[in-house]
């Protein structure tokens, strides 16, 4: 079965320090992965996707197929980067999309 | 634009009873995707519904249900409430079937069960 892993529950790091949160997928075929953040008192919200190959507000993520993972790096963490995150993914032959537990960052001034 | 709308944002049911949230996608969306989310669970696909079918389901026993109206607007109905199904349940609208642009989500209905 398809299955995101988000093994960091919290993630804390100072301001203008680099930044990753992982994402480990399970999936033999072709994905598509999905990042989501969600802000205090803010609706759940696209990132970016894999597929556009986007920097979104600093953060990138790059998909490795070898490792089956979809990191979401970003050099410079600042506060306003301090939400939870959700990698999701969605495969061709299971319509919906699962996402991982999610990663509570922080960014410490 | 207007975003996804939800209604109501939040809920007070007693065991047993059933409800019916309701879902307006953003223009154009033809596809409506709901999630269940707990804390101890974390999001929980639902189904999925395009052009008024359900697409997809979920792991959810059949007391979980929905629609979809032909001007995109979805509804999801959950009969004989349990404690457990207190939760945030969220709706996703798409421009396409599978999402392939990514969802855009409302801001959630909040279901207490009492």
């Amino acid at each position: 079965a398809q299955r995101v892993t988000q093994p960091e529950k919290l993630l804390s790091v100072f301001k203008g320090a680099p930044v990753e949160l992982k994402c480990n997928y399970s999936y033999s075929g072709s994905p598509e992965l999905f990042w989501y953040v969600q802000y205090s008192r803010q609706r759940l919200q696209l990132l970016l996707r894999h597929i556009s190959r986007e920097s979104i507000k600093g953060f990138t993520a790059d998909l490795n197929k070898g490792e089956t993972s979809f990191h979401l790096k970003k050099p410079f963490a600042q506060e306003e980067d301090s939400a939870m995150y959700y990698c999701a993914l969605r495969t061709y032959n299971n319509n919906d999309m699962r996402f991982g537990a999610g990663t509570r960052l922080t960014v410490k001034p | 634009k207007a975003g996804v709308t939800q209604t109501p944002r939040y809920l007070i049911k007693t065991r047993g009873q059933q409800v019916t949230l309701s879902c307006s996608p953003i223009s154009g969306h033809r596809s409506v995707s709901w999630y269940q989310q707990t804390p101890g669970q974390g999001l929980q696909f639902l189904f999925e519904y395009f052009s008024e079918t359900q697409r997809n389901k979920g792991n959810f026993p059949g007391r979980f249900s929905g629609r979809q109206f032909s001007n995109s607007r979805s509804e999801m109905n959950v009969s004989t409430l349990e404690l457990g199904d207190s939760a945030l349940y969220l709706c996703a609208s798409s421009t396409s079937f599978r999402g392939n642009y990514g969802y855009t989500f409302g801001s959630g209905t909040r279901l207490t069960v009492v």
